[in-house]
């Protein structure tokens, strides 16, 4: 069964508008919310986590903010950028191992 | 620091053959870890080893599939005999004790059965 869903496969931005990324998780056990983003041909590269006893967490133009009531997570990306264009996946940490979602294609255009 | 490094990049076998593939993990991180993304679909865990013992291979397909890590260093994957549907790409990823959810992934290695 599928516990960390990203209803949406695909997004484009405009370069410098926000990027905004969601994910849906259904255990409240999870104890860490991480994003990655991938390129083709490469592994996922770390971006940013957050721990379940916060709601915020910043690092540069990415900020990950998790509502534990609405088992929500999402990713802020701003200004975007030509180079964000990338799959983006949210992966949820429970009993030490990491689910993914099925990741979200973002293009990011001039 | 060298990152996550995975071996080979490719691998291209027939039905019932064996393959091996070897994960090189960051220096000093303790915890190692195998994924596999099969037809672009989502990333699912095989197993996590703590340094040389197996923590959780609960990810695991079958009993066609057996990973090692002797010495608590580099780590191998074996598959045998290769099935069609082991086709993928199969992920290594590694993490410090101490900040254990931040998993840092290798390239992978994409597996075709043919």
């Amino acid at each position: 069964d599928q516990q960390v869903k990203q209803n949406s496969p695909s997004l484009s931005v405009q370069e410098g508008r926000i990027s905004i990324l969601n994910c849906d998780y259904t255990n409240s056990m999870f104890d860490y919310f991480l994003w990655y983003k991938k390129y083709p041909a490469e592994g996922p590269t770390f971006l940013i986590s957050i721990s379940s006893i916060k709601d915020k967490n910043e690092d540069g133009r990415f900020t990950v903010f998790l509502n534990k009531s609405a088992k929500h997570l999402s990713l802020h990306i701003v200004p975007s950028q030509p180079g964000d264009s990338a799959v983006y996946f949210c992966a949820v940490r429970g009993w030490g191992k990491l689910q993914f979602g099925a990741g979200t294609q973002v293009v990011v255009t001039p | 620091e060298a990152g996550v490094t995975q071996f080979p990049s490719h691998s291209v076998i027939e039905k019932g053959q064996t393959v091996t593939l070897r994960c090189d993990p960051i220096s000093g991180h303790d915890n190692l870890y195998w994924y596999r993304r099969v037809m672009g679909k989502e990333i699912k865990f095989l197993l996590h080893f703590v340094k040389e013992s197996k923590q959780d291979e609960s990810g695991m397909p079958n009993n066609r599939f057996l990973a090692e890590r002797t010495g608590g260093t580099y780590s191998t994957l074996k598959v045998q005999p290769a099935e069609l549907e082991d086709s993928g790409v199969y992920f290594c990823a590694s993490s410090h004790f101490r900040t254990s959810y931040e998993q840092y992934f290798g390239p992978g290695t994409r597996l075709t059965v043919t």
